[in-house]
C-alpha cells in the first residue's frame, strides 16, 4: 500500500479482555515502531523492530503488553487483561533503513482503544 | 537522556500572521531533530528534520525551522499562517542512547489559526 495502515481504527473492549492491534508497514521498510498517545499527551514509545534484530522492548509499560513481527511485514500489538488506563490511541510507524542516516518515520492513522 | 520540551500547550495566531511554535532540546552529542504535525483523527505527518548543515531547515507546507545551538532550540516557523495549519505539532529528537532510531517526542503544541 501507499502508507502505513492499522486495524481496527477503533476498538471498544471490556476491562479484563485481551485485544490485538495490527500494523501493516510500508513495503520495504525494515523498521517498525509502536507508540501510545493518551488523551492530551505526547507520544510514548512502546517497542521497536528492526529487521531480524532483537526488538527494543524498553517502552512496554507492563508484561500485559507484547508485540510480534515476522520478518519485515505485519506487526501485532497484544494487550492482555486490558485496564482502563490502557485507553489511548496506539500509533504504528515504519521507516527505511539507510546505513549511517537518520530517517523520518511514517505513521499510520492509529487505533483508538477504549476500555470500559 | 535525550529530551525535548515544548513550553506552550497552545499557540493562537491570526491567518496571514507569522507563527512560531517553540521547541528546546537536551541531548548528549549532536542533535537530530524533527517536527511532525497531527491533524484531527489522523496519524503524524513528517514536516522537516535537522541533521547537520544549514541552521534554517525548510520543510513541507511552507514550514521551516531554525536550529540554534547556543539556545538549544529548534523552533518551527511559517511566515504566513493558514487556517488549515491548525493542528497539533510535535517536536522530536532521535534517542542516541540506543543503536536504534527511536524518537523521543515532546508533549505537543496545539496551533489554532483564526480566520
Amino acid at each position: 500500500g501507499a502508507g502505513v495502515s492499522q486495524s481496527p481504527s477503533n476498538k471498544v473492549t471490556e476491562k479484563g479482555k485481551d485485544v490485538e492491534l495490527r500494523c501493516d508497514p510500508i513495503s520495504g521498510h525494515t523498521a517498525l515502531y509502536w507508540y501510545r498517545q493518551r488523551l492530551g499527551q505526547g507520544l510514548e514509545f512502546l517497542i521497536y523492530f528492526q529487521g531480524n534484530s532483537a526488538p527494543d522492548k524498553s517502552g512496554l509499560p507492563s508484561d500485559r503488553f507484547s508485540a510480534e513481527r515476522t520478518g519485515e511485514s505485519v506487526s501485532t500489538l497484544t494487550i492482555q487483561r486490558t485496564q482502563q488506563e490502557d485507553s489511548a490511541v496506539y500509533l504504528c510507524a515504519s521507516s527505511p533503513r539507510l546505513a549511517g542516516a537518520t530517517v523520518e518515520q511514517y505513521f499510520g492513522p492509529g487505533t483508538r482503544l477504549t476500555v470500559t | 537522556a535525550q529530551s525535548v520540551a515544548q513550553p506552550e500547550d497552545q499557540v493562537n495566531v491570526a491567518e496571514g500572521n507569522p507563527l512560531t511554535v517553540k521547541c528546546t532540546y537536551s541531548v548528549s552529542g549532536n542533535p537530530y531533530l524533527f517536527w511532525y504535525v497531527q491533524y484531527p483523527n489522523r496519524g503524524l505527518q513528517f514536516l522537516l528534520k535537522y541533521i547537520t548543515g544549514d541552521n534554517l531547515v525548510k520543510g513541507s507546507y511552507g514550514f521551516e525551522a531554525e536550529f540554534n545551538k547556543s539556545q538549544t532550540s529548534f523552533h518551527l516557523k511559517k511566515p504566513s499562517a493558514l487556517v488549515s495549519d491548525s493542528a497539533l505539532y510535535f517536536c522530536a529528537v532521535r534517542d542516541l542512547n540506543t543503536g536504534f532510531q527511536k524518537l523521543v517526542f515532546g508533549t505537543g503544541t496545539r496551533l489554532l489559526v483564526s480566520p
